[in-house]
């Protein structure tokens, strides 16, 4: 069974610094993996996903993400955080063929002046 | 192109009531998913309509059913209304079952009292 774990349920972070999210899988065959934002009220919006290939993908909103095999580790990143990326991430776990994308509990960041 | 479209946005219901709650897919999207977003917590898989047909059912009891119509819009109906049940109801499409690939509505707010 897909699972995924978000292990923060809260980040506060100061604007301009950089950001961390973790998320670790667990899925038997190759995954595909994703990051969702979440405004509030709002539905949830394709960050960046990755499937095959480079390791490292990147996204809107100047996010990136490193896939870890070894890890089962998909963490999110972005260099200088905006006020406006004050929103909740989701990260989830797909596979080919396989209608459910299981999510995470999700990682609710606030962005400080 | 038009995104993801849900109706109503907020509902209020008794228990014991049923509720139908509508969805318009994105365009080119011929595939639909259902996801329950409980407070606090992640969406949660209820099921998958491809080309008018159930394509996969998460953990929810039958009291949860869908319908896709021929222009690939859809609807999620509960019955017998708990009050487990409020939450907000996600629909997403995609270009097909096999991505993962979600694209989102902002969802219907149930409240059930």
């Amino acid at each position: 069974a897909q699972s995924v774990t978000q292990p923060d349920i809260h980040i506060t972070v100061s604007e301009g610094a950089s950001l961390e999210l973790r998320c670790n899988y667990s899925y038997g065959a190759t995954p595909y993996l994703f990051w969702y934002v979440q405004s509030p009220g709002q539905g949830l919006q394709l960050l960046l996903k990755y499937f095959s290939g480079d390791t490292l993908v990147q996204g809107i909103k100047g996010f990136e993400a490193e896939f870890k095999r070894s890890q089962s580790s998909f963490n999110l990143r972005k260099p200088s955080v905006h006020w406006s990326d004050a929103a909740e991430y989701f990260c989830a776990v797909g596979a080919m063929g396989y209608q459910k994308v299981t999510f995470g509990i999700g990682t609710k960041l606030q962005v400080i002046p | 192109e038009t995104g993801v479209t849900q109706s109503p946005t907020h509902l209020i219901k008794t228990r014991g009531q049923q509720v139908t709650l509508r969805c318009s897919s994105q365009s080119g999207h011929n595939t639909v998913s259902w996801y329950q977003q409980a407070l606090g917590q992640g969406p949660q898989f209820i099921f998958q309509y491809y080309r008018e047909e159930e394509n996969g059912r998460g953990n929810f009891p039958p009291r949860f059913s869908g319908l896709q119509f021929p222009n690939y819009s859809s609807e999620l109906n509960v019955n017998a209304l708990e009050l487990d049940d409020s939450a907000l109801y996600l629909c997403a499409s995609s270009p097909g079952t096999q991505t993962g690939e979600l694209f989102f509505g902002e969802g219907s707010r149930l409240t059930v009292l």
